[in-house]
């Protein structure tokens, strides 16, 4: 079956706009992950949602940062008032499970690059 | 709060070298081990994990990691490398609870030369 998907691949966008990105999980998958990777590090954490609510979203680096699941399948990551240090690797992965521990099945990743 | 240290940056090997790519992690309870695998233009994906049990955990590909709980570590290793296991490597860990997020290490660039 189809992976995780995202889009768009890559975004450019300015300082100070506002960019969406968007993460379509596996089918059927009840969990839902973000990950930041920065140049040069590792996938950080962002936040978690089971099912349509956030269950932990406390790697969320500021109140621009803002992620929903409205329908409990696809997800979008919103970021407000874009720095240039929000440049990186957004990526999206998914598991059916209730636990961290789950294998967790990532997607190919929105490059966000923030002039 | 949990960290990952991965020693080696890049990693430069012939066909046939022996792997062993170090992870350390900073928590001192119990812990859930994962190896992460990232080949060039491929998505992020599961290598092998630890929960519990049997402390050397064998993966796909025939990648293999111990756990030694007195060194904090959980190191991959491969008896023999091929050209395509070059590829970004990521050891990650959570608490064993589960339900605390995944703590990434900075990754380890493998390349295989011929």
């Amino acid at each position: 079956g189809a992976g995780v998907s995202q889009t768009p691949s890559n975004k450019v966008t300015e300082k100070g706009k506002y960019v969406e990105l968007r993460c379509d999980p596996i089918s059927g998958h009840t969990a839902l992950y973000w990950y930041r990777q920065s140049l040069g590090q590792g996938p950080e954490f962002l936040i978690y949602f089971q099912g349509t609510g956030a269950a932990d979203d406390s790697g969320l680096p500021n109140d621009r940062f803002f992620a929903v699941r409205p329908e409990g399948s696809v997800s979008t990551l919103k970021i407000q008032r874009t720095e240039r240090g929000d440049s990186a690797v957004y990526l999206c992965a998914s598991s059916n499970g209730t636990f961290y521990t789950d294998t967790q099945y990532f997607g190919p990743g929105t490059r966000l690059t923030v002039l | 709060a949990q960290s990952v240290s991965q020693h080696n940056h890049h990693v430069i090997l012939s066909e046939a070298a022996s792997l062993e790519l170090g992870c350390n992690y900073s928590y001192g309870g119990t812990v859930n081990l994962f190896w992460y695998v990232q080949y060039p233009g491929q998505h992020l994906q599961l290598l092998l994990k630890y929960f519990s049990g049997d402390p050397l955990v064998k993966g796909i590909k025939g990648f293999e990691a111990e756990f030694i709980k007195s060194k904090f570590s959980f190191n991959l290793r491969k008896p023999s490398v091929q050209w395509s296991d070059t590829a970004e490597y990521f050891c990650a860990v959570t608490l064993n609870s589960g339900n605390t997020p995944l703590v990434f290490g900075k990754g380890t660039r493998l390349s295989v030369i011929a």
